[in-house]
C-alpha cells in the first residue's frame, strides 16, 4: 500500500525567505505527483502536477521536483509572502483510483 | 467556469438519519472521486468512478453508497449516519490518470 509522508508537519519562517517542503512516498510505480494548497475551511487548489517522466515543474515562485527512483519530491517556494500561509499537501497517483495524500505541511509566513 | 460544485456546503444530521451529498463537474472529466478529510488522518478515498456507469470502493467505503448518475454527476449517500461520519467531504474529478480538481467541500456533523 502506498504511503506518503510530508516533512515538516509545520513550519514558520519570516517573510522573504526561500523554503523547501518535502514529500516522500513508498511505491515508486506512480503516474504522477500533485502538490496542492489548502486554506483554512476551504477546498484544495492544485499548484503543480509532475508526470512520472518529468523531473520538475515550475509555476511563478513555485518549483516542484520529482525523483521517482528514490520516492521523493520537493516543493520550493521562493521569496515567501504572508499570502503563502496555508497547508500544502502532496499526493501521488498510482492508477485509476485517485490520489494517495500526505498529511500536509502547515506553513506560516511571518510578516 | 464552475469546475466542481458540491451541495450542500454544510449539514447537521442526527444519528440514524440519511442524506445525499451531490457533486457535479463541468469539465467533461470521465473520472470522479469522493474523499473525506479528518484531523490527523488526512484525505482518504471513499469511492471513485473511473468512467460513467462504473463505481469502485476506496480506502474507507463502509457506511456509504454512491451513484454515478451521468458523466457530470456523482452522488454520495449516507443511509444511516453515525457520529464517526462527521467530517469534511470533498468531491474531485479528472481525465483518467490526469490532474485532480476538487470542489469546495461539504461539512457534515452527525450528532
Amino acid at each position: 500500500k502506498q504511503e506518503v509522508t510530508q516533512i515538516p508537519a509545520a513550519l514558520s519562517v519570516p517573510e522573504g525567505e526561500n523554503l523547501v517542503l518535502n514529500c516522500s512516498f513508498t511505491d515508486s510505480a506512480i503516474y504522477n505527483l500533485q502538490w496542492f494548497r489548502q486554506d483554512p475551511g476551504k477546498g484544495l487548489t492544485s499548484l503543480l502536477l509532475i508526470q512520472s517522466s518529468q523531473r520538475e515543474q515550475t509555476s511563478g515562485r513555485l518549483n516542484a521536483s520529482l525523483d521517482k527512483s528514490s520516492g521523493r519530491s520537493t516543493l520550493y517556494i521562493a521569496a515567501s509572502q504572508p499570502g503563502d500561509s496555508a497547508t500544502y499537501l502532496c499526493a501521488v497517483r498510482g492508477g485509476a483510483d485517485g490520489l494517495t495524500f500526505g498529511k500536509g505541511t502547515h506553513l506560516i509566513i511571518q510578516p | 467556469n464552475a469546475g466542481v460544485t458540491q451541495t450542500p456546503k454544510f449539514q447537521v444530521l442526527k444519528t440514524g438519519q440519511s442524506m445525499t451529498l451531490q457533486c457535479a463537474q463541468d469539465m467533461n472529466h470521465n473520472s470522479m472521486y469522493w474523499y473525506r478529510q479528518d484531523p490527523g488522518m488526512g484525505l482518504r478515498l471513499i469511492y471513485y468512478s473511473a468512467s460513467e456507469g462504473t463505481t469502485d470502493k476506496g480506502e474507507v467505503p463502509n457506511g456509504y453508497n454512491v451513484s454515478r448518475l451521468n458523466k457530470r454527476e456523482f452522488s454520495l449517500r449516507l443511509e444511516s449516519a453515525a457520529p464517526s461520519q462527521t467530517s469534511v467531504y470533498f468531491c474531485a474529478s479528472s481525465h483518467s490518470t490526469g490532474e485532480l480538481f476538487f470542489g469546495e467541500g461539504s461539512r457534515l456533523t452527525v450528532l
